[in-house]
């Protein structure tokens, strides 16, 4: 397995665009987190998925953000429109369920500028 | 708010020195812990994942431990190696369903 695949691995973005974050979990595991690593807050959830159902979206930081899992294999982050505090590192991560650890992706970059 | 607390936040030691760290937690509503190595550059890898009072868990000479009861867990690793550098997270799945992350202890190992 190629394990938890995220695209793309840097984007550099102007304020005010949209972005768009792409995640693939691991086949077979029904459960896709969403992960903001900043310096000052570490890693924080921003929203998760059982069976491709949104749990909970309260880490997500305003309406800018939005997440979607419209099948097993694929899940989005949008962030529209984008601002430079929006910069950090998004970890996707996929697991079969709480007593199991998480695999993480590789992340992704984003700065905006 | 479920806080997760690490300590130390930095570890600095020679090798071959063993070493410890702790985590914890609120005692109440806790479902499993889980230990993950972050290496610069890298993504989270599981270490262990604890679910009972008393649970001891190793991986080569890496271990852990579990007190649910008091709220903590640790983490020792003996004869560290420069390769053991990283940063050492602990989270928290409580039975709200989220697994909630501390900030991490960052580990360095000098030759």
């Amino acid at each position: 397995d190629a394990g938890v695949i995220q695209s793309p691995r840097h984007e550099v973005t102007e304020m005010g665009q949209e972005v768009t974050l792409r995640c693939k979990p691991i086949s077979g595991h029904n459960s896709l987190f969403w992960y903001r690593q900043t310096m000052m807050r570490g890693l924080e959830l921003l929203i998760y998925f059982n069976n491709n159902v949104p749990i909970d979206d309260s880490g997500m930081p305003e309406d800018r953000f939005s997440a979607k899992m419209p099948n097993a294999s694929f899940s989005t982050l949008k962030i529209q429109p984008s601002e430079p505090r929006d910069s950090a590192v998004y970890f996707c991560a996929s697991s079969f369920g709480a007593p199991y650890g998480y695999t993480f992706g590789s992340g992704t970059r984003l700065t905006v500028v | 708010i479920l806080n997760v607390e690490q300590s130390p936040q930095s570890l600095h030691v020679q090798e071959g020195d063993s070493t410890n760290f702790t985590c914890s937690f609120p005692s109440s509503n806790f479902y499993a812990l889980h230990w993950y190595r972050w290496e610069t550059a890298k993504s989270p890898e599981a270490l262990f994942v604890m679910t009972l009072n008393g649970d001891e868990k190793k991986k080569g000479r890496i271990s852990a431990t579990l007190n649910t009861k008091e709220g903590y867990s640790y983490l020792y690793i003996k004869g560290s190696q420069p390769e053991d550098s990283a940063t050492y997270l602990c989270a928290i799945y409580n039975q709200g369903g989220k697994l909630i992350f501390g900030q991490g202890t960052e580990l360095s190992v000098k030759p």
